[in-house]
Formats: C-alpha cells, sequence, structure tokens
C-alpha cells in the first residue's frame, strides 16, 4: 500500500528566510511524486513533480524538492520564503509499478505554512 | 494547460435535499475522474474513481447510493449527493489525469448543509 506522511501540522518561518515542508512516502515500487499547495476554500495548484531523472526538482513560484530514494524523502524547499507562499502544502504519491490512468494519488495530511513577515 | 471546471464553488443546502456537483475538463479528455472529500484541516480522503461508460469505483466505507456519480462523456462528471445531511457538510474536489503535469483538480465545492 502506498503511504504519504508530512510530519509537521504547521511551520512557522519568518519572510526571507528559507523554508522546508518535509515529506516521506512508502510505495512497493518506484514512486511518482508530488506537492500541490491549497489556498482556503480553493482546489489544488501543482508545484512540482519527480518521475524520474535529476533528483533536484524545480516547480513553481520558486519551490524545488529533492527526491531522496534512500531516505524516501521528498521534501519541498524554497530558498527564500513570502508572505504569499502562506498556505497548505500537500504532498502525493503514485506507486509507478502497475500505475495507471486509473490509479489516484495518495495524499499526506498536509502541512500549513506561515510566512511571517 | 489543463483546466478542470468545478461548480458550483458553494452550495447551502437543506437536510434531505440533494445537490449535483459538476467537473468538466475543459481543453482535454478526462477517461478518468477522481472524487476527493476534505475535511477541515485534514487531508483529502479518495471518495470513488469514475471513468467515463462505466460504473464508479467506490473506496471502502462510502456509500455509492449516497454518493451517486455518473461520468456520461469524456469532459464531464458529476458528484450527486443525496439526501443529504449536516455530516455530509464538507469540501469535495474533483480531479482528472491529465498528460501535461498529470493530475488537475477542480476548484472544489464546499457543501454545507442545514
Amino acid at each position: 500500500a502506498q503511504s504519504v506522511a508530512q510530519p509537521e501540522d504547521q511551520v512557522n518561518v519568518a519572510e526571507g528566510n528559507p523554508l522546508t515542508v518535509k515529506c516521506t512516502y512508502s510505495v512497493s515500487g518506484n514512486p511518482y511524486l508530488f506537492w500541490y499547495v491549497q489556498y482556503p476554500n480553493r482546489g489544488l495548484q501543482f508545484l512540482l513533480k519527480y518521475i524520474t531523472g535529476d533528483n533536484l526538482v524545480k516547480g513553481s513560484y520558486g519551490f524545488e524538492a529533492e527526491f531522496n530514494k534512500s531516505q524516501t524523502s521528498f521534501h519541498l524547499k524554497k530558498p527564500s520564503a513570502l508572505v504569499s507562499d502562506s498556505a497548505l502544502y500537500f504532498c502525493a504519491v503514485r506507486d509507478r509499478i502497475g500505475g495507471s490512468g486509473n490509479t489516484p494519488l495518495v495524499f499526506g495530511k498536509g502541512t500549513r505554512l506561515s510566512v511571517i513577515a | 494547460g489543463a483546466v478542470v471546471s468545478q461548480h458550483p464553488s458553494w452550495v447551502i443546502c437543506k437536510s434531505g435535499t440533494s445537490v449535483k456537483i459538476e467537473c468538466r475538463s475543459l481543453d482535454f479528455q478526462a477517461t478518468t475522474m477522481f472524487w476527493y472529500r476534505q475535511f477541515p484541516k485534514q487531508s483529502l480522503m479518495l471518495m470513488a474513481t469514475s471513468n467515463e461508460g462505466s460504473k464508479a469505483t467506490y473506496e471502502q466505507g462510502v456509500e455509492k447510493d449516497k454518493f451517486l456519480i455518473n461520468h456520461a462523456s469524456l469532459t464531464l462528471s458529476t458528484l450527486t449527493v443525496t439526501s443529504a445531511h449536516p455530516e455530509d457538510s464538507s469540501f469535495y474536489i474533483c480531479s482528472a489525469r491529465n498528460r501535461f503535469d498529470g493530475y488537475t483538480f477542480g476548484s472544489g465545492t464546499r457543501l454545507t448543509v442545514v
């Protein structure tokens, strides 16, 4: 079974400081990994994904994430946080083996990021 | 890019009535649509997977007679909450596979049953 763990319910960071939102995953094979952001009463916006290739993935709005197979992690990072980055962040995974168009994503519980001016 | 339009954005209904939520893929064909439910400050829980022209597959614990899913075309999937009760109040989100970034999400529907 696939699962995603986001160990932090809340992350607080000062504006201009680097931020990290943690994610670890569990799949039976190789993973497809995603990060999404959600603003209040809105759907999910895609930030970035890891499918294969370079372990460092760059995405929207200056975010990046590093795939670490040995640690089964896919932490989201940004060098300099903005107040407008304050939102709810979800990590998601899909098992590549046997996956198809009918395979949904499995989400972590989400991490609320607050960037303080 | 791929866009999924979800309507309504919010709806308030009386207990016992039914509510229909629509998700349309605007610029691509959505063979498969996933329906999620999100409780306050919690993650997205998969309710069901709908495939165009066939019956939806429901996750364990989800009442298929209460949450009716129809996927009659490649661009439209609907979720109908029948005989709604206050405990059905939640945020419902649809998601479709796309060939760009993988999955496209609707903007969500806030359902409040009073």
